[in-house]
């Protein structure tokens, strides 16, 4: 079993849909990324979360420690918001290796 | 700020050759951090280098492997490239502390024949 598991692994929208992406995790982390691959390649990283909720934009990420578990929210999405999302979890320790999960494949319709 | 820099953005080997990547980190950054992603595998850690020293590595054969220099540039290495090893390179940069987000590269994808 993977370390970190999301779901769905592909979602379609429709544009101005709430979007939410979910993370699981199994084990015990410093901080949670929420990145984005648009085609091409480039990741971007959205989040870094060590406990609760960050805001950026119509973007929404929560975690909850103990349940293991955050999500993603994109609201009023739009056709830019296509794009891969992919949860990752550092481990405690000084280091930045990542552990990821197969990430989320978005496509917003106009 | 310049952002992570890569290069050489695309390469095409054939098997049993060698390969080096280079990656450039933002200013300032002391950490670089190597991943390779492919489609049947997904994203995976193959080395960080901190301050010139290998600070942590991934579950990759020894065929794989990096070094840091003095102005925190880092290269990856992999040697008798096998068709597996066709992927995206990525590097991500950090300040170091381990407390930072990672800011990453546009990729290396390489492609073995």
């Amino acid at each position: 079993k993977n370390e970190v598991e999301q779901s769905p692994q592909n979602l379609t929208a429709q544009e101005g849909e709430f979007i939410t992406i979910n993370c699981s995790y199994s084990v015990g982390i410093s901080a949670l990324h929420w990145l984005q691959q648009h085609p091409g390649g480039g990741i971007v990283s959205l989040f870094m979360l060590s406990s609760g909720k960050k805001k950026h934009g119509r973007l929404i990420a929560t975690i909850n420690i103990q349940e293991k578990h955050s999500s993603l929210h994109i609201t009023a999405s739009h056709p830019r918001d296509s794009a891969v999302y992919i949860c990752a979890v550092k481990k405690g320790g000084n280091t930045d290796k990542l552990i990821f999960g197969t990430g989320t494949r978005l496509q917003v319709f106009p | 700020k310049a952002g992570v820099t890569q290069t050489p953005r695309y390469l095409i080997k054939t098997r049993g050759q060698q390969v080096t990547l280079s990656c450039s980190p933002i200013s300032g950054h002391r950490s670089v951090s190597w991943y390779q992603q492919t489609p049947g595998q997904g994203l995976q850690f193959l080395f960080e280098y901190f301050s010139e020293t290998q600070r942590n590595k991934g579950n990759f054969p020894g065929r794989f492997s990096g070094r840091q220099f003095s102005n925190s540039r880092s290269e990856m290495n992999v040697s008798t490239l096998e068709l597996g090893d066709s992927a995206l390179y990525l590097c991500a940069s950090s300040s170091g502390s381990g407390t930072d987000t990672q800011y990453f590269g546009p990729g290396t994808r390489l492609t073995v024949l």
